[in-house]
């Protein structure tokens, strides 16, 4: 079984710095991992994935994130934040082997950008 | 491309009706939807997979018969609330797979959010 840890439900910082949101999993293989925003009212949106190719991944409005195997982590940082960036941020598994192609969802983190 | 739309975006309805909600993906063909019921401040829960052509795979505590869902084409998938109740109220989202995109990708639709009066 797959799951997903999303450390701290709500994190907030300043316009102009760095953001961290903090993803832990745990897989008997190794997984894809994905990170999803979701503004309100709205459908996810793909922010980046790991795929077992490199483990420092780039994602779009400036996000990335890294594989660690050690850590079993996949944390999501930009260096500066925007207010744009305030929404709800979601840490998914998946396991590449098949398992219905299903992805597993972490509890998610609010992220608020103040000025 | 991989736009996935969702309809209604919101309804309201009495307790005991039966409502329906439908998943299009508009610019690709898929063999796999998934259906997904988020509560307020809370993650997506899995409900059932969704295979063209197949009854839906249902997750664990979901009821088949009140939440039935039909994927009659490639394009098309639906969820229909049967005798709907206060409780069955919350936001559901529907995603569907790429069958080139790889990775186990889901693209999501915008949501639907379910009043039940």
């Amino acid at each position: 079984a797959q799951s997903v840890t999303q450390l701290g439900s709500h994190v907030s910082v300043s316009e102009g710095a760095l953001v961290l949101l903090r993803c832990n999993y745990s897989s008997s293989v190794p997984p894809y991992l994905f990170w999803y925003v979701q503004y309100p009212n709205q459908g996810l949106q793909l922010l980046l994935k790991y795929t077992s190719a490199a483990t420092l991944v780039k994602g779009i409005n400036g996000f990335e994130a890294e594989f660690k195997k050690s850590e079993t982590s996949f944390h999501l940082t930009k260096p500066s934040a925007h207010m744009s960036d305030a929404a709800e941020y979601f840490c998914a598994v998946s396991d590449p082997t098949g398992g219905g192609n299903k992805l597993t969802f972490g509890t998610g983190t609010q992220l608020k950008v103040e000025l | 491309g991989a736009v996935v739309s969702q309809h209604p975006s919101w309804v309201i309805c009495k307790s005991g009706t039966s409502v329906k909600i439908e998943c299009r993906s508009l610019d690709f063909q898929a063999t796999t939807m998934f259906w997904y019921r988020q509560f307020p401040k809370q993650s997506l829960m899995l409900m059932a997979t969704s295979n063209e052509g197949s009854k839906a795979t249902y997750e664990q505590g979901v009821e088949k018969d009140k939440f039935l869902i039909n994927h009659a084409s490639l394009t098309l998938s639906t969820l229909t609330v049967t005798s709907a109740h206060p409780e069955d109220s919350s936001f559901y989202i529907c995603s569907a797979r790429h069958p080139w995109t790889p990775y186990n990708e889901q693209f999501f639709g915008p949501g639907t959010r379910l009043t039940v009066l």
